[in-house]
C-alpha cells in the first residue's frame, strides 16, 4: 500500500477563499483522523470518522470547517471562508478498528501545508 | 478523558550522551505509541508498546511502558545528530473508539 495520501501538499490561498484538502486512507483501515499542527497549538485532532461516519467533531474550530467521508477511500476537509489564522499543516491519518487489525496505531499522510494570505 | 504529558518539551544534548524522555498519562491506556517527526515532515511510528513491562529497542532508542505508574519512557543512548527530531508519545483511549491522544512533543536537538 502507498500509505495515506494527501493532496495538495502545499496550498496558498487568499483570505475568504474556499479551500479543500483531500485524503486517501490506507485500504482496509476503519478510522480516519484529521489533525492540524501549528507552532502555537501543537497537534490538534479536528475530527475523526469510523467506517465513514463522523464520530467526534468537537475539535473543529468553527463552522467554517467541515469534513466529509463519502466512501472508505476518500475524505475531504473544507474551510470556507478561509482566514489567515487557518494557516497550518493539516495531517490526515488512518488506523484499524478493534478486531479488524492491529488497532490503535495511526499512520499519517505527508500533510498539506496551508498558507492563507 | 485521557490526558498525556511529556517532559521535557525541549532537550538539547551533546552527541554521545544519554537521556530519557518521559510520558505520563492520566487514565487507563494499555497501549502506548511513540512517533518521530523530522522538521517539515510527517509523523512516523517508532514503537508500539502493548502491555505492562513492554520494552522495545531500535538502534539507540529504547522505549518502555509501566501501566501501573502510567508512565512510558524513551531512552536515548549515546545520542547522534541524526536523532534530532520531535518525539511524540500517544496513548490509546480505552472504550470503543480507537483514538490516540498525543502529548505535546519533545523537541530533541543533538549538538556536535
Amino acid at each position: 500500500d502507498a500509505g495515506v495520501i494527501q493532496s495538495p501538499r502545499h496550498e496558498v490561498t487568499e483570505m475568504g477563499q474556499e479551500v479543500t484538502l483531500r485524503c486517501k486512507p490506507i485500504s482496509g483501515h476503519d478510522y480516519l483522523f484529521w489533525y492540524r499542527q501549528t507552532m502555537m497549538r501543537g497537534l490538534e485532532l479536528l475530527i475523526y470518522f469510523n467506517n465513514n461516519v463522523p464520530i467526534d467533531d468537537s475539535g473543529m474550530p468553527e463552522d467554517r470547517f467541515s469534513a466529509k467521508m463519502p466512501n472508505a477511500s476518500f475524505s475531504t476537509l473544507k474551510i470556507q471562508p478561509s482566514e489567515p489564522r487557518d494557516s497550518a499543516v493539516y495531517f490526515c491519518a488512518s488506523s484499524w478498528d478493534r478486531g479488524t487489525g492491529p488497532f490503535g496505531e495511526a499512520f499519517f499522510g505527508q500533510g498539506t501545508r496551508l498558507t492563507v494570505v | 478523558e485521557l490526558k498525556v504529558e511529556q517532559n521535557p518539551l525541549f532537550l538539547s544534548m551533546q552527541e554521545g550522551k544519554n537521556y530519557t524522555i518521559y510520558c505520563n498519562y492520566s487514565t487507563t491506556s494499555d497501549r502506548l505509541y511513540w512517533y518521530r517527526q523530522d522538521p517539515g515532515k510527517s509523523l512516523e511510528s517508532l514503537f508500539v508498546l502493548l502491555s505492562n513491562g513492554a520494552v522495545k529497542q531500535e538502534g539507540r532508542l529504547m522505549a518502555s511502558l509501566d501501566t501501573k505508574a502510567r508512565l512510558s519512557t524513551l531512552h536515548i543512548t549515546a545520542a547522534v545528530h541524526d536523532l534530532s527530531a520531535t518525539y511524540f508519545c500517544a496513548g490509546l483511549n480505552t472504550g470503543t473508539a480507537s483514538k490516540l491522544t498525543f502529548g505535546t512533543g519533545t523537541r530533541l536537538q543533538v549538538t556536535l
